[in-house]
């Protein structure tokens, strides 16, 4: 079967630097989706990797390595409105988008 | 309006009931799908339309009924449901159609709440 697994909540402190794990099994890789869903509200799109290696966008980092089927987000200067669940998708050889549970990230000052 | 817009935001409903909730996407974009989203557990995939046409059905219970009139309406019909159908369900978009590896855009959901 396919699957996706993420640490199903994360505590960090204002300011520092936390990283949120996702290793996936799935029939076939066209890529890998991280996104954040901010309670009460819509997923947003955050990064998407196809490719082994580290994507950087701001504060925010993706990592890649098929070969270990893992992926990392790095969250860096962590503000109080970085509170929110993490989402990690796979797109499989079908090119659906397989989910993982996500991981609630609560920020502390 | 802009975006992914879901209406309407909050339903309760009887397990009688008929309702249907109403997808928007104002992006031009040729695809669009269903989610269901219980807590602490992944995004269910529900229905994929691409072109207007049923792409994707994943055993979803025929107490689901989706209707895609044109490339910017996406509806889902709900009749007879169950407390376990309790859910926060979400439509996206995305500009391809399906295969297409591109990002989805997500309405804000509408919460379901089956008495």
């Amino acid at each position: 079967g396919q699957n996706i697994d993420q640490p199903t909540e994360m505590t960090a402190t204002e300011g520092a630097i936390v990283q949120i794990n996702c290793t996936y099994q799935t029939s076939g890789f066209n890529g890998l989706f991280w996104y954040q869903q901010h309670a009460g509200e819509a997923p947003t799109f955050l990064s998407y990797n196809v490719l082994d290696g580290l994507e950087e966008k701001g504060r925010f980092s993706s990592f890649l390595s098929r070969s270990k089927g893992y992926s990392y987000l790095l969250l860096k200067e962590l503000q109080m409105k970085d509170s929110a669940s993490y989402l990690c998708a796979v797109l499989d050889s079908n090119y659906q988008l397989i989910w993982g549970a996500g991981t609630k990230l609560i920020i502390k000052p | 309006e802009t975006g992914v817009t879901q209406t309407p935001r909050h339903l309760v409903m009887g397990m009688t009931n008929k309702k249907s909730l109403k997808c928007e996407q104002h992006l031009g974009h040729n695809a669009m799908y269903w989610y269901k989203q219980s807590a602490k557990k992944p995004l269910e995939l529900m229905f994929v339309y691409s072109l207007e046409e049923r792409v994707e059905n994943n055993s979803v219970p025929s107490r689901f009924s989706p209707e895609c009139p044109n490339s910017s309406h996406l509806f889902l019909h709900l009749h007879t449901l169950q407390p376990e159908d309790s859910a926060l369900y979400l439509c996206a978009s995305s500009p391809g159609t399906s295969g297409d590896p591109s990002e989805q855009f997500f309405g804000p959901g509408t919460r379901l709440t089956v008495l």
